[in-house]
């Protein structure tokens, strides 16, 4: 069960800066809990992008980047890269399910 | 670099039992970390199944927990996941991941590269 609502897909040409929304609500982004991103390629396994809303992992290049505000959190991708196609999830905690939630993921489309 | 491998049946029979390993290498996995069972059903999202933490306490999503246990072997390194009841419902890759706190905060930095069980007669 997917709580956090991100949209279906976003495109860009290369070279562009793409934004995708994570929305949640006040038992989850909005009550404080800390937003995190996965990149996942086609048929392998997620990879840590951002953690703690806006940090990145050694290694994650700089055009990626997180923040939140209120009940959403987005992430930015500036300089597209055709290597930057892959499905993208948000990640953080829920109060009231009392366990890890993760966005319905988007999917991320180089012109 | 830790690494992390799933292992188990591929197929499992409706109203069997699930059962699946995860081998840690390049690491222990005794120390500060979660570790966890994420599942994703074909063509969706990723759900949260369950972790258990180097004291043996253990966490479930609630709407899994009264069919799901997770237990680590620390001799041989690994953890496990067991799913009763299953139905086609359970059908996902599932993923091992490791959860570990940085400044406070936990995430997933480490998965395995998943294994698909498809429950079918």
């Amino acid at each position: 069960q997917s709580v956090l609502t991100q949209p279906p897909s976003v495109s860009g040409a290369p070279g562009q800066r793409v934004t995708i929304s994570c929305t949640g609500t006040s038992f989850n982004i909005g009550g404080g809990y800390e937003v995190h991103w996965y990149q996942q390629l086609p048929g392998t396994a997620p990879k840590l992008l951002i953690y703690g809303d806006f940090n990145r992992p050694s290694g994650v290049p700089g055009r990626f980047s997180g923040s939140k505000s209120g009940t959403s959190a987005s992430l930015a991708i500036t300089g597209l890269q055709a290597e930057d196609e892959a499905t993208y999830h948000c990640q953080s905690y829920d109060s009231t399910l009392r366990g890890y939630v993760f966005g319905t993921g988007t999917q991320v489309t180089v012109l | 670099q830790v690494q992390l491998q799933e292992s188990g049946p591929g197929l499992v029979k409706p109203s069997g039992t699930l059962s699946l390993t995860c081998a840690v290498s390049g690491g222990s996995i005794s120390g500060y970390y979660w570790w966890t069972w994420v599942r994703q059903p074909p063509g969706r999202g990723l759900e949260w199944v369950g972790e258990i933490y180097d004291d043996g306490r253990t966490d479930y999503n609630p709407s899994l927990k009264s069919r799901v246990t997770v237990s680590a072997d620390k001799s041989k390194n690994e953890f496990s996941l067991k799913l009763t009841s299953v139905t086609a419902a359970d059908t996902a890759v599932y993923f091992c991941a490791r959860m570990i706190s940085v400044a406070g905060t936990w995430h997933f930095d480490s998965w395995g590269q998943g294994t698909l069980v498809t429950v079918s007669s």
